[in-house]
């Protein structure tokens, strides 16, 4: 069965510096895809940056990044020079493709940007 | 891009009395809608999956008959919460496969007094 861990439940960072939010997950279909997802206060879902489980390179999507290490099951997200409008909640979440694009998320991680 | 409209954005209701979601797709045609529930400070937990012009595949341990999903168009999908009570309350989003991300609408808070 597919798993997706974040053990981080809250990260600060001081503005302008970097962060990175971990996440893990556990698959046995040898095709998926890894999102991260971010929500602020307000609820709604925001698509960040997408790795699927074949490609060579990590995903990058303006100041966000992703650590993909697939031997170690990790898909971690960096954001660099963080902003105050950074702060809200992050989701690692994976779809496997052969399961009808269900999705599942991990528990979320809460980010506070220090100024 | 794509967008998916969801409402109402919040909705309180009388404990017993049932409330309708709905989400549309209005720049594209959903085929498949996710439905999912958030409790506070917690993950998006996968309630259902409904497809145009069949019956909706639910998650184990999510009542059918009390969670009603309806996708009647390829730009509509409803769920409707039947007979609320207080532990209904609750986050829920529906959400729309996308390339690569999901599309997802904006969010109803539902509140059972």
């Amino acid at each position: 069965a597919q798993k997706i861990t974040q053990t981080q439940p809250g990260m600060f960072v001081q503005e302008k510096e970097a962060v990175t939010l971990d996440c893990t997950y556990d698959t046995s279909d040898p095709s998926y895809g890894l999102f991260w997802y971010k929500q602020p206060s307000s609820g709604e879902m925001i698509f960040l940056i997408y790795q699927g489980s074949y490609d060579q390179q990590n995903a990058t999507e303006g100041r966000y990044s992703l650590n993909f290490q697939k031997a170690r099951k990790s898909a971690n997200l960096v954001i660099s020079a963080s902003q105050l409008g950074d702060s809200a909640m992050y989701f690692c979440a994976m779809r496997e493709l052969t399961g009808g694009f269900k999705t599942i998320f991990g528990a979320g991680t809460r980010l506070f940007v220090k100024a | 891009g794509a967008v998916v409209s969801q409402h109402p954005s919040w909705v309180i209701c009388k404990s017993g009395t049932s409330v309708k979601i709905e989400c549309r797709s209005l720049d594209f045609q959903a085929t498949t809608m996710f439905w999912y529930r958030q409790f506070p400070k917690q993950s998006l937990m996968l309630m259902a999956t409904s497809n145009e012009g069949s019956k909706a595949t639910y998650e184990q341990g999510v009542e059918k008959d009390k969670f009603l999903i309806n996708h009647a168009s390829l730009t509509l999908s409803t769920l409707t919460v039947t007979s609320a009570h207080p532990e209904d309350s609750s986050f829920y989003i529906c959400s729309a496969p996308g390339l690569p991300g999901y599309t997802f609408g904006s969010g109803t808070r539902l509140t059972v007094v």
